[in-house]
């Protein structure tokens, strides 16, 4: 198992309804990625966070944001929830510099009713 | 942008046989290709990797192939056994901070004894 924590493990919100996801990182890790998994399907990149800064992002409306903190754990906020929000939030950490190599958490399933 | 394609999307197999997944990339600049096992309700676990400068790696049971001029990749699993039932994703990146894992749409592997 990593190091890699999430939470919480499950939430259940309503439609328009904001929400707050957390991630602590890997011990030693300083890059932190958001993944959305929808079910039957592999994780879909939503963005990665380094130095408390945004540092790539997939294609995910502005209403997805994330905050990363100095001892590199992060947030992931999403507003005004839609039905297609449903889904395993996962983060992954891992190394500047093999920012490629990363170790994924248990995921928060996150259910918008 | 990257698109991983990923066969079969289910595989079923008997203890002991070998069980190969395979992937197909299009990005010519992707130059990381790792492979997760996700058991139900677990996160996804990285179980080996295999960069752009190497044609093939084991690791005990497990072994990566890489054919860059084709682009694509495989995972090959010897001798498989009931614990190794899961859905296997593989995935590709630039490798270039902020980048993301591209991951392909996932192969249910069922090994039944």
């Amino acid at each position: 198992e990593t190091g890699v924590t999430q939470s919480p493990t499950h939430l259940i919100k309503t439609r328009g309804q904001q929400v707050t996801l957390r991630c602590s990182s890997q011990s030693g890790h300083n890059t932190v990625s958001w993944y959305q998994q929808a079910l039957g399907q592999g994780p879909q990149f939503i963005f990665q966070y380094y130095r408390e800064e945004e540092n790539g992002r997939g294609n995910f409306p502005p209403r997805f944001s994330g905050l990363q903190f100095p001892n590199y754990s992060s947030e992931l906020n999403v507003n005004a929830l839609e039905l297609d929000d449903s889904a395993l939030y996962l983060c992954a950490s891992s190394l500047v510099g093999a920012t490629d190599t990363q170790y994924f958490g248990p995921g928060t399933r996150l259910t918008v009713l | 942008g990257e698109n991983v394609e990923q066969h079969p999307s289910t595989l079923s197999v008997q203890e002991g046989d070998s069980a190969v997944i395979k992937c197909t990339y299009s990005d010519s600049a992707s130059n990381y290709f790792p492979w997760y096992k996700q058991e139900l309700g677990k996160r996804p676990q990285l179980i080996i990797d295999i960069r752009s400068n190497v044609g093939e790696k084991k690791d005990q049971r497990i072994a990566v192939t890489l054919n860059k001029t084709a682009k694509h990749f495989s995972l090959h699993i010897t001798e498989t056994q009931p614990e190794d039932s899961a859905v296997y994703f593989c995935a590709a990146s630039t490798g270039q901070a902020g980048t993301a894992l591209i991951f392909g749409k996932g192969t249910t592997l069922s090994v039944s004894s």
